[in-house]
């Protein structure tokens, strides 16, 4: 199966702790995509990038919150210091496009499930 | 700022007949993409259907199609001939053409079928 990864699936961490999860997109999508989901809710945008270039970050991504693309390839993303309030489903979107093509469809992964105690 | 609503937290239909989810949004933008995905219980997300909005025809996809009203910002899916395999929660999306092209979704319609 060649579809967006995430990994680990689920993660239990303390308060205070740090954790880092990891996205391997899609071989040949560009584009790259972080939201958060809480229960009940729908999925809230936290960043993006083309290709290694980390071009939007939403306000709900803190300093505590930090993401990277190496070689615009797999992504991660870490949060430092968890809260109580970053538990949630955090879910890896790829995509192919450019400016050009507005069409792409973007592809989700099975999401990394946190929970902070 | 876009928004996107979704006014029934929970839908339920008896299997093999219609249901249609309701979506409301807000845009000052005239070129966008709107989406309906589908979530189903510990599986991941997957897009069911796309609608261009410089498209007055309704998008269709085998037993889904929407009923898209620009002038009244309002984006329903309708689904026939109800499967089990339907139940999921569905989400309503928004997307700008430009710019990070994020996708903006609302809060969700829990669909249950009866068999």
């Amino acid at each position: 199966d060649t579809g967006v990864s995430q990994d680990p699936r689920h993660k239990i961490t303390k308060r205070g702790q740090n954790v880092t999860f990891r996205c391997d997109p899609i071989s040949e999508h560009n584009r790259l995509y972080w939201y958060r989901q809480t229960l009940g809710q729908g999925p809230e945008f936290l960043t993006y990038f083309q290709n290694e270039a980390q071009l939007e970050k939403s306000r709900l991504l803190s300093d505590r919150f930090s993401a990277e693309r190496p070689k615009g390839s797999f992504s991660t993303l870490e949060i430092q210091r968890t809260e109580q309030g970053d538990s949630a489903m955090y879910l890896c979107a790829s995509s192919l496009g450019s400016d050009r093509v507005h069409q792409e469809t973007q592809y989700f992964g099975p999401g990394t499930r946190l929970l902070v105690l | 700022a876009q928004t996107v609503t979704q006014s029934q937290p929970e839908m339920s239909v008896q299997e093999a007949e219609t249901v249609t989810l309701s979506c409301t949004y807000d845009t000052s933008e005239s070129d966008y993409y709107l989406f309906w995905y589908k979530q189903p219980p510990s599986r991941q997300m997957i897009l069911v259907i796309r609608q261009e909005a410089y498209k007055q025809q309704n998008a269709t996809e085998n037993r889904f199609s929407v009923n898209f009203q620009k002038a009244a910002k309002s984006f329903s899916l309708k689904i026939s001939d109800s499967q089990l395999g339907d139940a999921a929660m569905y989400f309503c999306a928004y997307r700008f053409t430009q710019g990070a092209q994020k996708l903006v979704f609302g809060q969700g319609t829990r669909l249950t079928i009866n068999p």
